[in-house]
C-alpha cells in the first residue's frame, strides 16, 4: 500500500496564480482533511470531507476549495495565491479504532507564494 | 481558545535519559488521546494513543500517562535515543467525531 500520496512535493507560485495540491489515498477511508503547518501555529485544518460528494470547512478555510468526487481522491485548489498561504501543507486520511482516531499523512507539500 | 496545550515548546534530554513530554487539555468530554511524531520534511505519525477510561497505557519504549482530575497527560520515553528527536504532537477526539484537537508540538533533541 501506498499510504496517502501527495503531490506537488515543491511549488513555488507568484502571487494571483492558482494551483492544485493533489491528495490520493489507497486505504478506502472515508475521513480525509487537509492541514497546513506554520512556524509555532502547529497543525490547522483547512478542509475535511466524511466522504465522497461530502466537504465542510476547518479553522482556516479561507482562499481554498475542496471537492470529492472519490473516496480516493482529496485535492486542494488555491483559487488566487497570497503571500499568506506560504506553508506546508499535509493532507491525511484517518479512521476510528479502538486506540481513537489514526490518522495517516502524506509526505507534505511546501508551498512558496512569491 | 486552544483545548489542547503543549507548554514546552521545545526539550533537549540525553541519551539514555527520559523524556517527559506534557499535554494539558481543556474539554472533559475528550475520550482519546493521542501522540503522534513529526521528523522534518516527513508528514505526523502514528506514536501512542490512551483511552480516557484508563490511566497508563505502554508499547515498549513508550508510556503514556493520563491523569484526568488535572486534565493533564504527558508521554514518557525511556530510555530516549537519538532517532526519537522530532517534533511531538499531542491530540485528542471526542466521541464519534473523527476530527482530531491538536496541540502546537514539543520540539524533542536527544543527544548522544
Amino acid at each position: 500500500n501506498a499510504g496517502v500520496t501527495q503531490t506537488p512535493k515543491f511549488q513555488v507560485l507568484k502571487t494571483g496564480q492558482s494551483m492544485t495540491l493533489q491528495c490520493a489515498q489507497d486505504m478506502n477511508h472515508e475521513y480525509m482533511s487537509w492541514y497546513r503547518q506554520d512556524p509555532g501555529m502547529g497543525l490547522r485544518l483547512i478542509h475535511y470531507s466524511v466522504g465522497a460528494g461530502i466537504t465542510d470547512q476547518g479553522e482556516v478555510p479561507n482562499g481554498y476549495n475542496v471537492s470529492r468526487s472519490t473516496t480516493e481522491d482529496f485535492p486542494l485548489r488555491l483559487l488566487s495565491a497570497a503571500p499568506s498561504q506560504t506553508s506546508v501543507y499535509f493532507c491525511a486520511s484517518s479512521y476510528s479504532s479502538t486506540r481513537g482516531v489514526i490518522q495517516y499523512f502524506g509526505a507534505g507539500t511546501r508551498l512558496s507564494v512569491l | 481558545d486552544q483545548q489542547v496545550k503543549q507548554n514546552s515548546p521545545s526539550l533537549s534530554v540525553q541519551e539514555g535519559r527520559i523524556s517527559i513530554l506534557n499535554c494539558d487539555y481543556t474539554n472533559s468530554m475528550f475520550d482519546y488521546f493521542l501522540w503522534y511524531k513529526k521528523y522534518p520534511a516527513e508528514g505526523p505519525t502514528f506514536l501512542i494513543s490512551i483511552s480516557s477510561i484508563k490511566d497508563k497505557n505502554e508499547d515498549g519504549r513508550f508510556t503514556v500517562f493520563l491523569n484526568k482530575s488535572a486534565k493533564h497527560l504527558s508521554l514518557h520515553i525511556v530510555p530516549s535515543q537519538p532517532g526519537d528527536s522530532a517534533v511531538y504532537f499531542c491530540a485528542a477526539n471526542a466521541g464519534n467525531n473523527r476530527k482530531l484537537i491538536w496541540g502546537l508540538g514539543t520540539s524533542l533533541a536527544v543527544n548522544p
